[in-house]
Protein backbone atom coordinates (compact mmCIF):
# COMPACT_ATOMS: atom_id res chain seq x y z
CA UNK A 1 0.00 0.00 0.00
CA UNK A 2 0.54 3.73 0.12
CA UNK A 3 2.18 3.90 -3.43
CA UNK A 4 2.93 7.24 -5.17
CA UNK A 5 3.22 7.75 -8.96
CA UNK A 6 4.73 10.45 -11.41
CA UNK A 7 4.12 11.08 -14.68
CA UNK A 8 6.16 11.16 -16.83
CA UNK A 9 9.33 9.30 -15.38
CA UNK A 10 11.38 11.61 -17.57
CA UNK A 11 11.20 14.39 -20.22
CA UNK A 12 13.08 15.86 -22.78
CA UNK A 13 11.84 19.33 -23.70
CA UNK A 14 12.87 22.41 -25.44
CA UNK A 15 13.78 26.15 -23.96
CA UNK A 16 11.12 28.49 -23.84
CA UNK A 17 7.69 25.47 -23.54
CA UNK A 18 6.15 23.93 -20.51
CA UNK A 19 6.22 20.67 -19.37
CA UNK A 20 2.91 19.32 -16.68
CA UNK A 21 4.17 16.33 -14.41
CA UNK A 22 1.36 14.54 -12.47
CA UNK A 23 1.57 13.16 -9.01
CA UNK A 24 -0.47 10.50 -8.60
CA UNK A 25 -1.56 8.39 -5.32
CA UNK A 26 -2.19 4.93 -6.08
CA UNK A 27 -4.01 3.87 -2.93
CA UNK A 28 -4.96 6.32 -0.59
CA UNK A 29 -6.43 9.60 -0.43
CA UNK A 30 -3.60 12.43 0.30
CA UNK A 31 -4.61 15.49 2.06
CA UNK A 32 -1.14 17.31 1.57
CA UNK A 33 0.82 16.38 -1.26
CA UNK A 34 4.28 18.22 -1.81
CA UNK A 35 7.11 19.01 -4.47
CA UNK A 36 10.70 18.52 -4.28
CA UNK A 37 13.69 19.29 -6.54
CA UNK A 38 17.03 17.70 -6.39
CA UNK A 39 20.21 18.79 -8.45
CA UNK A 40 22.95 16.18 -9.09
CA UNK A 41 24.70 15.12 -5.87
CA UNK A 42 22.19 17.46 -3.85
CA UNK A 43 19.65 17.27 -1.05
CA UNK A 44 15.83 17.16 -1.98
CA UNK A 45 14.35 20.98 -1.55
CA UNK A 46 10.88 21.85 -0.67
CA UNK A 47 9.26 24.04 -3.41
CA UNK A 48 5.70 23.78 -2.32
CA UNK A 49 2.76 22.17 -0.31
CA UNK A 50 -0.52 21.57 -2.06
CA UNK A 51 -3.61 21.26 -0.42
CA UNK A 52 -6.43 19.66 -2.32
CA UNK A 53 -9.18 22.58 -3.17
CA UNK A 54 -7.00 25.20 -2.05
CA UNK A 55 -3.96 27.26 -3.72
CA UNK A 56 -0.29 25.95 -3.04
CA UNK A 57 2.37 27.57 -0.46
CA UNK A 58 5.40 28.09 -2.41
CA UNK A 59 8.84 28.31 -0.06
CA UNK A 60 10.91 31.61 -0.34
CA UNK A 61 12.60 31.88 -3.48
CA UNK A 62 10.15 29.72 -5.51
CA UNK A 63 8.39 31.34 -7.99
CA UNK A 64 4.91 30.59 -7.99
CA UNK A 65 4.66 32.01 -11.57
CA UNK A 66 7.02 29.72 -13.03
CA UNK A 67 6.07 26.78 -11.17
CA UNK A 68 1.93 26.14 -11.60
CA UNK A 69 0.38 23.92 -9.23
CA UNK A 70 -2.81 22.07 -8.97
CA UNK A 71 -3.90 19.86 -6.85
CA UNK A 72 -7.59 19.12 -8.24
CA UNK A 73 -8.59 16.48 -6.29
CA UNK A 74 -7.12 13.91 -3.02
CA UNK A 75 -5.28 12.03 -5.36
CA UNK A 76 -3.53 13.96 -8.49
CA UNK A 77 -1.30 16.99 -8.15
CA UNK A 78 0.54 18.95 -11.32
CA UNK A 79 3.43 20.65 -11.21
CA UNK A 80 3.77 22.86 -14.64
CA UNK A 81 7.13 24.11 -15.14
CA UNK A 82 6.62 27.31 -17.52
CA UNK A 83 8.85 28.44 -19.89
CA UNK A 84 11.41 26.31 -18.79
CA UNK A 85 15.36 26.94 -19.40
CA UNK A 86 18.21 24.83 -18.98
CA UNK A 87 18.58 25.65 -15.13
CA UNK A 88 14.93 24.21 -14.65
CA UNK A 89 16.51 20.75 -15.62
CA UNK A 90 16.61 19.01 -12.66
CA UNK A 91 14.74 15.94 -10.45
CA UNK A 92 11.63 16.50 -9.57
CA UNK A 93 10.14 14.27 -7.00
CA UNK A 94 6.49 14.61 -5.20
CA UNK A 95 5.44 13.29 -2.17
CA UNK A 96 1.93 12.86 -0.16
CA UNK A 97 0.52 11.97 3.31
CA UNK A 98 -1.95 10.25 4.23
CA UNK A 99 -5.09 11.25 5.20
CA UNK A 100 -6.14 8.58 7.35
CA UNK A 101 -2.13 7.06 8.11
CA UNK A 102 0.19 8.05 10.61
CA UNK A 103 0.17 12.00 9.87
CA UNK A 104 3.53 12.80 9.76
CA UNK A 105 4.33 9.93 7.16
CA UNK A 106 4.89 11.27 3.78
CA UNK A 107 5.25 8.38 0.77
CA UNK A 108 7.72 9.44 -2.16
CA UNK A 109 6.89 9.05 -5.26
CA UNK A 110 10.03 7.68 -7.73
CA UNK A 111 10.70 11.30 -9.48
CA UNK A 112 10.15 12.97 -13.05
CA UNK A 113 14.20 13.84 -14.33
CA UNK A 114 13.51 16.90 -16.57
CA UNK A 115 15.59 18.14 -19.04
CA UNK A 116 15.92 21.19 -20.83
CA UNK A 117 17.84 21.85 -24.07
CA UNK B 1 13.36 27.83 9.83
CA UNK B 2 14.59 24.70 10.41
CA UNK B 3 18.12 23.55 9.59
CA UNK B 4 19.44 19.89 9.56
CA UNK B 5 23.13 19.32 9.40
CA UNK B 6 24.21 15.74 8.33
CA UNK B 7 28.03 14.20 8.69
CA UNK B 8 29.25 12.21 7.34
CA UNK B 9 29.02 12.91 3.50
CA UNK B 10 30.77 10.00 2.72
CA UNK B 11 30.81 6.63 4.21
CA UNK B 12 33.14 3.50 3.51
CA UNK B 13 32.63 0.57 5.21
CA UNK B 14 33.42 -3.55 4.67
CA UNK B 15 30.87 -5.62 4.34
CA UNK B 16 29.60 -6.85 7.69
CA UNK B 17 30.41 -4.00 9.92
CA UNK B 18 28.31 -1.58 11.33
CA UNK B 19 27.81 2.26 9.69
CA UNK B 20 26.54 5.05 11.68
CA UNK B 21 25.14 8.39 10.26
CA UNK B 22 24.52 11.35 12.51
CA UNK B 23 22.46 14.39 12.20
CA UNK B 24 21.33 17.49 13.95
CA UNK B 25 18.38 19.96 13.51
CA UNK B 26 17.70 23.36 15.09
CA UNK B 27 13.69 23.86 15.56
CA UNK B 28 12.90 22.58 19.12
CA UNK B 29 9.43 22.45 17.77
CA UNK B 30 10.41 19.12 15.52
CA UNK B 31 9.04 16.09 16.85
CA UNK B 32 9.20 13.70 14.31
CA UNK B 33 12.97 12.12 12.52
CA UNK B 34 12.33 10.08 9.50
CA UNK B 35 15.39 8.48 7.37
CA UNK B 36 15.22 7.73 3.45
CA UNK B 37 17.29 5.80 1.62
CA UNK B 38 17.68 6.78 -1.81
CA UNK B 39 18.87 4.61 -5.24
CA UNK B 40 20.29 6.95 -8.23
CA UNK B 41 17.84 7.60 -10.39
CA UNK B 42 15.15 6.83 -7.90
CA UNK B 43 13.28 8.71 -5.12
CA UNK B 44 13.98 8.01 -1.62
CA UNK B 45 12.69 5.11 0.43
CA UNK B 46 11.51 5.72 4.08
CA UNK B 47 13.34 3.33 6.15
CA UNK B 48 12.57 4.54 9.41
CA UNK B 49 11.46 7.26 11.39
CA UNK B 50 11.15 8.24 15.30
CA UNK B 51 9.10 10.82 16.89
CA UNK B 52 10.25 12.83 19.63
CA UNK B 53 8.44 11.00 22.63
CA UNK B 54 10.47 7.84 21.88
CA UNK B 55 14.52 7.58 22.28
CA UNK B 56 15.19 4.66 20.61
CA UNK B 57 13.52 2.49 17.55
CA UNK B 58 14.89 -0.64 15.99
CA UNK B 59 14.01 -2.23 12.83
CA UNK B 60 15.99 -5.89 12.12
CA UNK B 61 19.51 -4.18 11.09
CA UNK B 62 18.75 -0.66 11.36
CA UNK B 63 17.87 1.27 14.55
CA UNK B 64 17.57 5.28 15.14
CA UNK B 65 18.20 7.27 18.37
CA UNK B 66 17.19 10.47 19.15
CA UNK B 67 18.56 12.99 21.78
CA UNK B 68 16.07 15.96 22.27
CA UNK B 69 18.16 17.80 24.59
CA UNK B 70 21.34 17.81 22.55
CA UNK B 71 18.80 18.30 18.92
CA UNK B 72 20.73 15.55 17.44
CA UNK B 73 19.38 11.98 15.69
CA UNK B 74 21.88 9.23 14.89
CA UNK B 75 20.41 6.16 12.30
CA UNK B 76 23.06 2.87 12.63
CA UNK B 77 23.13 0.17 10.00
CA UNK B 78 24.80 -3.03 11.37
CA UNK B 79 25.68 -6.38 9.53
CA UNK B 80 26.11 -3.72 6.57
CA UNK B 81 25.77 -5.30 3.12
CA UNK B 82 26.45 -4.79 -0.70
CA UNK B 83 22.74 -3.55 -1.11
CA UNK B 84 23.01 -1.26 1.75
CA UNK B 85 25.32 0.99 -0.75
CA UNK B 86 23.49 4.47 -1.70
CA UNK B 87 22.50 7.79 -0.38
CA UNK B 88 20.53 8.10 3.31
CA UNK B 89 19.22 11.30 4.37
CA UNK B 90 18.00 12.68 7.57
CA UNK B 91 14.95 14.76 7.85
CA UNK B 92 13.05 17.05 10.70
CA UNK B 93 9.56 17.79 10.73
CA UNK B 94 7.00 19.67 12.82
CA UNK B 95 3.73 20.74 13.45
CA UNK B 96 3.79 22.09 9.44
CA UNK B 97 4.20 19.04 8.12
CA UNK B 98 7.31 19.63 6.12
CA UNK B 99 10.64 18.31 6.05
CA UNK B 100 13.93 19.69 6.32
CA UNK B 101 16.45 16.90 4.94
CA UNK B 102 19.86 16.80 5.70
CA UNK B 103 22.95 17.09 2.85
CA UNK B 104 22.66 13.48 2.42
CA UNK B 105 25.59 10.41 3.52
CA UNK B 106 26.58 8.46 0.29
CA UNK B 107 27.62 4.68 1.77
CA UNK B 108 29.01 2.68 0.28
CA UNK B 109 29.60 -1.12 1.75
CA UNK B 110 32.70 -3.06 0.40
CA UNK B 111 32.59 -6.60 -0.47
Amino acid sequence: GAVVSQHPSWVICKSGTSVKIECRSLDFQATTMFWYRQFPKQSLMLMATSNEGSKATYEQGVEKDKFLINHASLTLSTLTVTSAHPEDSSFYICSARDKTGPSYEQYFGPGTRLTVT
Amino acid sequence: GENVEQHPSTLSVQEGDSAVIKCTYSDSASNYFPWYKQELGKGPQLIIDIRSNVGEKKDQRIAVTLNKTAKHFSLHITETQPEDSAVYFCAASGGDYKLSFGAGTTVTVRA
